[in-house]
């Protein structure tokens, strides 16, 4: 049982580039979540969907945008990298319509800016 | 809009020694309370999840106790073992938006042979 899985485990951007964050879920669960954690510092909720084709942005959407296609996917985009874009990004999941269920975290992507 | 607070930042003890762990939140309004476990460079491992309805949670060495009234939550580790330092983390998440979960910054919890 794969769990939540993040590809890639690290990178490296110069100012201006994009690239895309994948996150893929086999638990077949509806809630998923992306979220950035800076050095020292806890979780910030980025984006978040309860299922596919339903996104909300969190608290600090700016700079990213995210898409939910299908149950197991939810990738999330950075079109012009900014070195304040420099941080770990997790990608969570859990089961459950109202509030219910542990959130299962992917192990992060550390993405550096240059 | 809710904040969470984790205090101390870091703390330090020698192995054997039970130790507490605090988290505090401002609203009450919750609907349950999740502490996680993060290792150096890794991600995020659930310990222990309360609903608002509960007080308490235990699983082996650890407990987590909720108290919604006074914005409180610990988590207590019995016996403490160098394998348990690591990052913890208390998450909070409201009943008004089952979506989104409020992070403490965490405490660093190091164990001394």
């Amino acid at each position: 049982n794969a769990g939540v899985t993040q590809t890639p485990k690290f990178r490296i951007l110069k100012i201006g580039q994009s690239m895309t964050l994948q996150c893929t879920q086999d638990m077949n669960h509806n809630y998923m979540y992306w979220y950035r954690q800076d050095p020292g510092m806890g979780l910030k909720l980025i984006y978040y969907s309860v299922g596919a084709g339903i996104t909300d942005k969190g608290e600090v959407p700016n700079g990213y945008n995210v898409s939910r296609s299908t149950t197991e996917d939810f990738p999330l985009r950075l079109e012009l990298a900014a070195p304040s874009q420099t941080s770990v990004y997790f990608c969570a999941s859990r089961l459950g319509q109202t509030g219910v269920g542990t959130q299962y975290f992917g192990p992060g992507t550390r993405l550096t800016v240059l | 809009k809710q904040e969470v607070t984790q205090i101390p930042a870091a703390l330090s003890v020698p192995e054997g020694e039970n130790l507490v762990l605090n988290c505090s939140f401002t609203d009450s309004a919750i609907y349950n309370l999740q502490w996680f476990r993060q290792d150096p460079g890794k991600g995020l491992t659930s310990l222990l999840l309360i609903q608002s309805s509960q007080r308490e949670q235990t699983s082996g060495r650890l407990n987590a106790s909720l108290d919604k009234s006074s914005g409180r939550s610990t988590l207590y580790i019995a016996a403490s073992q160098p394998g348990d330092s690591a990052t913890y983390l208390c998450a909070v998440r409201p009943n008004t938006n089952a979506g989104k979960s409020t992070f403490g910054d965490g405490t660093t919890l190091t164990v001394k042979p």
